[in-house]
């Protein structure tokens, strides 16, 4: 059974940072590209960041370039999100997804229950 | 980037009736669309991928359409446990996007 658990969030002033993890079981995880998502309250999904299978190639949204770095841990069955120079505006919940097929190129068919992050002085 | 909007908003339908939810993008997506239903506190769970394949342990009544700029989903008989946001998303072209949601409500 596929089994995704986001942790790591909190409250963290502007300009401060945070790293989120999520950890997987249930599939190769080296085989399955990752992503996270996110969602302001009262608000819809988008996108963030995704990475391949083996790690070597990642994808960011504008919104969060240069701020946001995605990695996995193999050895660990674990994909981390590290955040720095948070703003208000990053204020969501954090969801970790995995691909739904071994591809450069998928939807998301598992996620994690997803983990807050309020952005605030 | 590509722009997905579904429309309409809300819509306000009784248990039993037919749900027709549109999602349009802004530049052809082929096939590459996917439906995704949320329920408050949960996360999303895919439905339909690849514009008209229902996922694993999907219920028969869901059904996708379109291909292009314009998709459809459609719930041929409304369940209560049917009543949520519907979010489609594109897998074209990066950065993935996802529409801004239609909340089906009890009418």
């Amino acid at each position: 059974e596929v089994q995704l658990l986001d942790s790591g969030g909190g409250l963290v002033q502007p300009g401060g940072s945070l790293r989120l993890s999520c950890a997987a079981s249930g599939f190769t995880f080296s085989s399955y590209a990752m992503s996270w998502v996110r969602q302001a309250p009262g608000k819809g999904l988008e996108w963030v960041s995704s990475i391949s299978g083996g790690g070597s190639t990642t994808y960011y949204a504008d919104s969060v370039k240069g701020r946001f770095t995605i990695s996995k841990d193999k050895s660990k069955n674990t994909l981390y999100l590290h955040m720095n120079s948070l703003r208000a505006e990053d204020t969501a919940v954090y969801y970790c997804a995995k691909a739904d097929r071994i591809s450069s190129s998928y939807y998301f068919d598992f996620w994690g229950q997803g983990t807050l992050v309020t952005v605030s002085s | 980037e590509i722009v997905l909007t579904q429309s309409p908003a809300t819509l306000s339908l009784s248990p039993g009736e037919r749900a027709t939810l549109s999602c349009r993008a802004s530049q052809s997506v082929n096939s590459f669309l996917a439906w995704y239903q949320q329920k408050p506190g949960q996360a999303p769970r895919l439905l339909i991928y690849d514009a008209s394949d229902r996922a694993t342990g999907i219920p028969a009544r869901f059904s996708g359409s379109g291909s292009g700029t314009d998709f459809t989903l459609s719930i041929s008989s409304l369940e209560p446990e049917d009543f949520a946001v519907y979010y489609c998303q594109q897998r074209s072209n990066w950065p993935r996007t996802f529409g801004q949601g239609t909340k089906l409500e009890i009418k």
